[in-house]
């Protein structure tokens, strides 16, 4: 079993405050990592999925980072906003197996407040 | 494109009864994942298909639990008998391919079992 690691658990911060959160992964066997936003009464949405080690990928006000030798990626929020309070959720995809699995962590519940 | 569509969004039942979730995934798509969320832990996958084989089913309890997918297309997961314990969001998901491309949820049946 994978240990993804997720932190912190929960997070509160005011509209336009910029914020950021970590996934931390074993990083032998690495494949990819994923990254979703999970809203309530919503179903998860993809937001990244990264394979490659300092690999960046931006979207709207989100971005994340990656690094696969230390096994850690950031997902950063710049002005957060009160529709971005959501459930973040990261995966990271194993191949010891043979065909894989993706291991998901616990997820950051964000709250930003108007 | 439709999403993966889930029903019923919501059951409660008693202990020791059976019950039957039903997923419609995105069309094209030939793996499709069942999860089950316990709260305040991540989504952990119960069974995954590859077309209408499946490839893992390590996690799924199966003395009570039970899955299939129809002509590698719907699928069904039940769960006879419930226990309290199966207490959980049931998530499904289809993707195109197994390691590198989006995860697409549905809603998810959120299962009370009293």
């Amino acid at each position: 079993i994978l240990n993804v690691e997720q932190s912190p658990q929960s997070l509160h911060v005011q509209e336009g405050d910029s914020t950021n959160f970590t996934c931390s992964f074993p990083s032998s066997n690495f494949y990819a990592l994923h990254w979703y936003r999970w809203e309530t009464a919503k179903s998860p949405e993809a937001l990244f999925v990264m394979t490659l080690n300092g690999d960046e990928k931006k979207k709207g006000r989100i971005s994340a980072t990656l690094n696969t030798k230390e096994g850690y990626s950031y997902l950063y929020i710049k002005g957060s906003q009160p529709e971005d309070s959501a459930t973040y959720l990261c995966a990271s995809y194993d191949r010891g197996s043979t065909l894989g699995r993706l291991y998901f962590g616990r997820g950051t519940q964000l709250t930003v407040w108007p | 494109e439709a999403g993966v569509a889930q029903s019923p969004r919501y059951k409660i039942i008693e202990k020791r009864q059976s019950v039957a979730f039903w997923c419609n995934p995105i069309s094209g798509h030939a793996t499709l994942y069942w999860y089950q969320q316990i709260l305040g832990q991540g989504p952990k996958l119960l069974i995954q298909f590859q077309n209408n084989g499946v490839v893992d089913d390590s996690q799924l309890p199966k003395d009570r639990f039970s899955a299939e997918r129809l002509k590698g297309v719907d699928s069904t997961l039940k769960i006879q008998p419930a226990k309290l314990e199966d207490s959980a969001v049931y998530l499904c998901a289809s993707s195109v391919r197994v390691q590198d491309s989006p995860l697409h949820f549905g809603n998810g049946t959120r299962l009370t079992v009293t």
